[in-house]
């Protein structure tokens, strides 16, 4: 299986600019996708094909990368982007999620 | 809109099986595949399967097979996902997504609201 690594958590200022990063134990092309996770909530599609903005998502969020390392920007980060961030491809079988990385503000 | 309306937390005992509704609104529901997605506080989140709700198709993680089953009603829209010989191991929220084709992969564009699932004796 395709293992996603993920830093575990970050604390940032609000207005800040936040990276978070996945890595792919092998290459997934750009069939990379990122979701947010509030607590007591589902996931929340953010960005999908490593680059594209999910309609409704801010402008604040956007993604990069392809073949094995991609990133999740936020600039600026809001006091509401408090959350876990996951990491998914769908480029291998079985499709896979990285553990997550939680965002926390300071 | 698109809403996902999954049935309500399940304690189970081991041994036995569970069976897991979606209900889909707000779109046609044969033109996405259906994820069923596990998630628990040690092991993440997991890839169950996918199934097409036109065809009755479907894929399943190699981990996954002859645990979960899944199904589909056209009639009512909803999808299924049965889990059989349940161990506390399958305790874990379960949660359906919609499946949208972004050519060349699937992406999963709208979620459920989870479905937790308690197995104890």
């Amino acid at each position: 299986d395709t293992v996603l690594t993920q830093s575990p958590a970050l604390a940032v200022s609000p207005g800040e600019r936040v990276t978070i990063s996945c890595r792919a134990s092998e290459s997934v092309s750009t069939g990379m996708h990122w979701y947010q996770q509030k607590p007591g909530q589902q996931p929340k599609l953010l960005i999908y094909g490593a680059s594209n903005l999910e309609s409704g998502v801010p402008a604040r969020f956007s993604g990069s990368g392809s073949g094995t390392d991609f990133t999740l920007t936020i600039d600026p980060v809001e006091a509401d982007d408090t959350a876990t961030y996951f990491c998914q491809q769908s480029w291998n079988d079985p499709h896979t999620f990285g553990a997550g990385t939680k965002l926390e503000l300071k | 809109q698109v809403q996902l309306q999954q049935s309500g937390a399940e304690l189970v005992k081991p041994g036995t099986s569970v069976k897991l509704s979606c209900k889909a609104s707000g779109y046609t529901f044969t033109s996405n595949h259906m994820n069923w997605i596990k998630q628990t506080t040690g092991q993440g989140l997991e890839w169950i399967g996918i199934i097409n709700p036109g065809s009755g198709g479907t894929s399943y993680n190699v981990k996954f097979k002859g645990k979960a089953t899944l199904t589909v009603d056209k009639s009512s829209s909803t999808a299924f996902m049965q889990l059989s010989s349940l161990t506390p191991e399958d305790s874990a929220v379960y949660y359906c997504a919609r499946g949208r084709r972004v050519y060349p992969y699937y992406v999963m564009d709208a979620w459920g609201q989870g479905a937790s699932v308690t197995v104890s004796s």
